[in-house]
């Protein structure tokens, strides 16, 4: 079962601040967060696992509660550069082998002056 | 950098085609997947592989096959294209340790007409 995002999609003025939420019915082992700009290829961001510190690099910084399998993708001071889709992809069990995804549907972020 | 390359970016192919993408990455990862994404469904699991000639369904296996005969290639079959298979396909890869996040070909836009 894919991990509920949320919002859906997020209108920013330059400098702003948004929050991106992804929540899983399974208990977790890790999240990873993807942006995907319009037609190019997702680019891993970050990821965060189980029992790990909370993560972050420049202004994009992101949680995750165990307890209640979310994950949350902070934004800080947004830039243009911040527009695009960005994909919370879960791993409900560390296997030993693949860490296999199961990717949210997404949340459009449009960053504009 | 990893590099994944996917043979097309876009394709045009008739119905009851047998269509063959094809994926190649140039950093000896162990693990391949293919995607597709559909608006508004987010990325999902067609079928993943973890060693050559080793390969596990994903989500939405049905009308595709895999084949891996050498690591660093990965080939998605669709034995009998139909409409409901246009889609945007991605390619991916990463390594087994549980830290370093996958990296996405550009994808290759099918359309089955």
């Amino acid at each position: 079962q894919q991990p509920v995002q949320s919002p859906q999609a997020v209108i920013l003025r330059e400098g702003e601040d948004a929050v991106i939420n992804c929540s899983s019915s399974k208990a977790l082992y890790s999240v990873h967060w993807y942006r995907q700009k319009h037609g190019e290829a997702p680019v891993f961001l970050m990821i965060l696992l189980k029992g790990g510190e909370q993560k972050g690099h420049e202004k994009i910084s992101a949680s995750f509660n165990e307890k209640k399998q979310q994950s949350s993708l902070y934004l800080t001071a947004s830039q243009l550069s911040y527009s695009g889709t960005y994909f919370c992809g879960t791993e409900p069990e560390f296997t030993g082998t693949a860490s296999k995804l199961t990717f949210g549907t997404g949340t459009r972020l449009q960053v504009t002056l | 950098d990893v590099k994944v390359t996917q043979s097309s970016r876009y394709l045009v192919k008739r119905t009851g085609e047998k269509v063959f993408l094809e994926c190649v990455q140039d950093m000896d990862h162990e693990n391949m997947f293919w995607y597709r994404q559909d608006p508004g469904l987010g990325l999902r699991l067609i079928y993943f592989s973890y060693d050559v000639k080793m390969k596990e369904k994903g989500d939405i296996p049905e009308g595709y096959s895999v084949s891996r005969e050498k690591k660093e290639r990965f080939s998605l079959i669709l034995e009998s294209a139909s409409t409901n298979q246009t889609s945007m396909y991605l390619c991916a890869s990463s390594i087994t340790w549980t830290g370093i996040g996958y990296t996405f070909g550009s994808g290759t836009r099918l359309t089955v007409v």
